[in-house]
């Protein structure tokens, strides 16, 4: 089992969806999670940021981290074509200055005017 | 603010062939460096970090090394390119305390033929 899952897509939804992107993952140890999204040939862009369990709200984004069910998720309400893009979640133990991010392969998701 | 540069963007060399990929930071001092490589379907892979001149830590055995002459930059090589060596790839640093937390340059595209 890989230690973090992502669904690759592509998700395609109309604009004003409602987006849920996931990702499982099997280390415990994990405790801080990050949703980084990355348009066509650029660098990722840190998007949230969340530690533990709980829920994040930033605008039309939510972060949600279950960690019983080692889990989580990323939701975009009032999608807009603007939020095409590859979103990649990652993980990481400790929440120092040195460690390893692991990330997932990405989701592709389009928002259809 | 911190802005990360790489060069050069996009590359076409041949198999066998040296590799050097620049990136350097500016807006900032003594940051921790990452080099990551994105390949289609694989994610993305954490190659080398540095937490100062001259400290480079390998996480993935191969045939490209890092170094980091200066303190805000940072470097790839390759003596002799493979055709797995193809992928994007991306020089990071961190904004703030935490690794968690790392900005990306724009990438330098690979593609060895």
């Amino acid at each position: 089992q890989k230690e973090v899952e992502q669904d690759p897509g592509p998700l395609s939804v109309p604009e004003g969806a409602i987006v849920s992107l996931n990702c499982t993952y099997s280390n415990s140890a994990f405790q801080y999670f990050m949703w980084y999204r990355q348009y066509s040939r650029k660098g990722p862009e840190l998007l949230m940021y969340t530690y533990s369990s709980g829920n994040k709200e930033d605008g039309r984004f939510t972060a949600q981290v279950d960690k019983s069910s080692k889990y989580i998720s990323l939701f975009i309400r009032d999608s807009q074509p603007s939020d095409s893009a590859t979103y990649l979640c990652a993980m990481s133990v400790y929440g120092g200055s040195q460690g390893n991010l692991i990330f997932g392969k990405g989701t592709k998701l389009s928002v259809k005017p | 603010s911190q802005t990360i540069h790489q060069w050069p963007a996009t590359l076409v060399q041949p198999v066998g062939s040296p590799l050097s990929l620049e990136c350097t930071v500016e807006g900032t001092s003594n940051p921790n460096l990452y080099w990551y490589r994105q390949a289609a379907g694989r994610g993305l892979q954490l190659l080398f970090y540095s937490v100062g001149i001259g400290q480079i830590s390998s996480e993935v055995p191969q045939n490209l090394s890092a170094s980091r002459p200066q303190d805000r930059q940072f470097i790839l090589s390759s003596k002799k390119l493979l055709l797995s060596d193809s992928g994007f790839y991306l020089c990071a640093s961190i904004r703030g305390p935490s690794y968690n937390e790392q900005f990306f340059g724009p990438g330098t595209r690979l593609t060895v033929l």
